[in-house]
């Protein structure tokens, strides 16, 4: 079975522009979460989707946005994208609530 | 704001040795832990995770231990290897009926040869 997906793998962006990261999880799960990780912070919960509901928000700004698919696929999006926001973006799915979560290989999104 | 801690950010271990690596958590209404391990360039592994309602569990190689009465959570890792070096992070679920997660800072482990 294939692992968590996350595409794209790297990227490098500028001040004041958006992007938009993708994760698709193992086949079969519906719980999908997305976290932050950054050298001075570690990681850090962003939200969780479960069956295309937002079920939780970590202390983001609302720059910081989601969605989740009918097919349990997720995206994230970051708009005006700050020198902070730089850090690796990680997935991570579970088939259901309460039970383990997969990571994905995450996404690291350098701004400049 | 929350968070779980880690007693030391690294450790040295020869290969052979067992390994303990420890943690501490401030919510004591968490009721499910997990352990990951995070290579370089990987996202963290799934290594052991353990609930509120046991102390004591163990994997291949691996032993999570629950301590509930002073928020102490424990990894051993038996005879080390050099693949066992990475950084590993306990995580604690505060939330239930959230996924949400938890993290410490990190161990990193070093396995000398």
């Amino acid at each position: 079975k294939a692992g968590v997906t996350q595409t794209p793998r790297y990227l490098i962006k500028t001040r004041g522009q958006q992007v938009t990261l993708s994760c698709s999880p193992i086949s079969g799960h519906r719980s999908v979460s997305w976290y932050q990780q950054t050298p001075g912070q570690g990681l850090q919960f962003l939200f969780e989707y479960f069956s295309e509901t937002q079920r939780n928000k970590g202390n983001f700004p609302g720059r910081f946005s989601g969605r989740q698919f009918s097919n349990s696929r997720s995206e994230m999006n970051v708009s005006t994208l700050e020198l902070g926001d730089s850090a690796l973006y990680l997935c991570a799915s579970s088939y259901i609530q309460g039970n383990e979560q997969f990571f994905g290989p995450g996404t690291r999104l350098t701004v400049l | 704001g929350e968070s779980v801690g880690l007693h030391l950010p690294t450790l040295s271990v020869q290969e052979g040795d067992n390994s303990i690596i420890n943690c501490a958590y401030s919510n004591s209404a968490s009721d499910y832990f997990i352990w990951y391990k995070q290579e370089s360039g990987k996202g963290p592994q799934f290594i052991i995770d353990i609930r509120s309602n046991m102390d004591k569990r163990q994997g291949q190689r691996v032993t999570v231990l629950l301590n509930k009465t002073v928020k102490h959570l424990s990894l051993q890792i038996a005879a080390t290897q050099p693949g066992d070096s990475a950084v590993y992070f306990c995580a604690e679920n505060t939330q239930g009926g959230s996924e949400k997660l938890v993290f410490g800072k990190g161990t990193k482990l070093t396995v000398n040869p």
